[in-house]
């Protein structure tokens, strides 16, 4: 397709399990980012990658947290031992190029529940 | 590092009355500053965006938004709200400083009232 790509569009795990969040971004995409929709908390900046440069990870919120880019593409973002907390919409955006004012162009969405 | 905060998280107006939705930016240097819409069930989408030049924006369905330095805001504005403006709305801002990074404030969802 066109679009950024995410899967699984639903997630359902119990706490303390590993889950595993996938973006397929818009080809030729050179930045990806993964942003987090919890209800009344707006998008919270996760982590920014841009090109070949050293990704942003300023904003995960524990090392619990991590995301890889493979090839410059496809980008994984893992959740380990998951708590109730972190239930929440994984946002996966693109955009065209890494160092302008370029439009992001979002996924749907993977909705986590933490039981 | 940038930031943007959005007055007000919800915001409720009747059919054909005017639509505003205040966004304030703080940034060191010049800043790019974007508005999304997120209707009910769909993902963000771009409404409009300000990077250089003219300072008033106009969008896609009727709103525009007008970049102030001096008051460091981005406001959103609509002269006519119509039912299916009903969604959240997103201000967001990126800058040289930060890389680029975008970020988002928290978002004010509007309703329509017939």
């Amino acid at each position: 397709g066109a679009g950024v790509s995410q899967s699984p569009s639903n997630k359902v795990t119990e706490k303390g399990k590993d889950v595993e969040l996938r973006c397929d971004p818009i080809s030729g995409h050179t930045a990806l980012y993964w942003y987090r929709q919890s209800l009344g908390q707006g998008l919270e900046f996760l982590i920014y990658f841009q090109g070949n440069s050293a990704p942003d990870k300023s904003g995960l919120p524990s090392d619990r947290f991590s995301a890889e880019r493979t090839g410059g593409s496809v980008s994984t973002l893992t959740i380990q031992r998951t708590q109730q907390e972190d239930s929440a919409v994984y946002l996966c955006a693109s955009s065209r190029t890494s160092g302008s004012s370029g439009e992001l162009f979002f996924g749907e969405g993977s909705r986590l529940t933490v039981l | 590092a940038q930031s943007v905060t959005q007055l007000g998280s919800h915001v409720s107006v009747s059919e054909g009355a005017l639509v505003l939705l205040r966004c304030n930016y703080s940034s060191s240097v010049p800043p790019y500053l974007f508005w999304y819409v997120q209707y009910p069930n769909q993902g963000l989408q771009l409404l409009l965006k300000y990077t250089t030049g003219a300072t008033l924006v106009k969008g896609i369905n009727g709103f525009e938004a007008e970049f102030k330095k001096s008051e460091t805001s981005f406001h959103l504005t609509k002269p006519s709200a119509h039912m299916s403006d009903a969604a959240e709305y997103f201000c967001a801002v990126s800058a040289a400083t930060g890389g680029f990074k975008t970020i988002f404030g928290a978002g004010t969802r509007l309703f329509v009232k017939a």
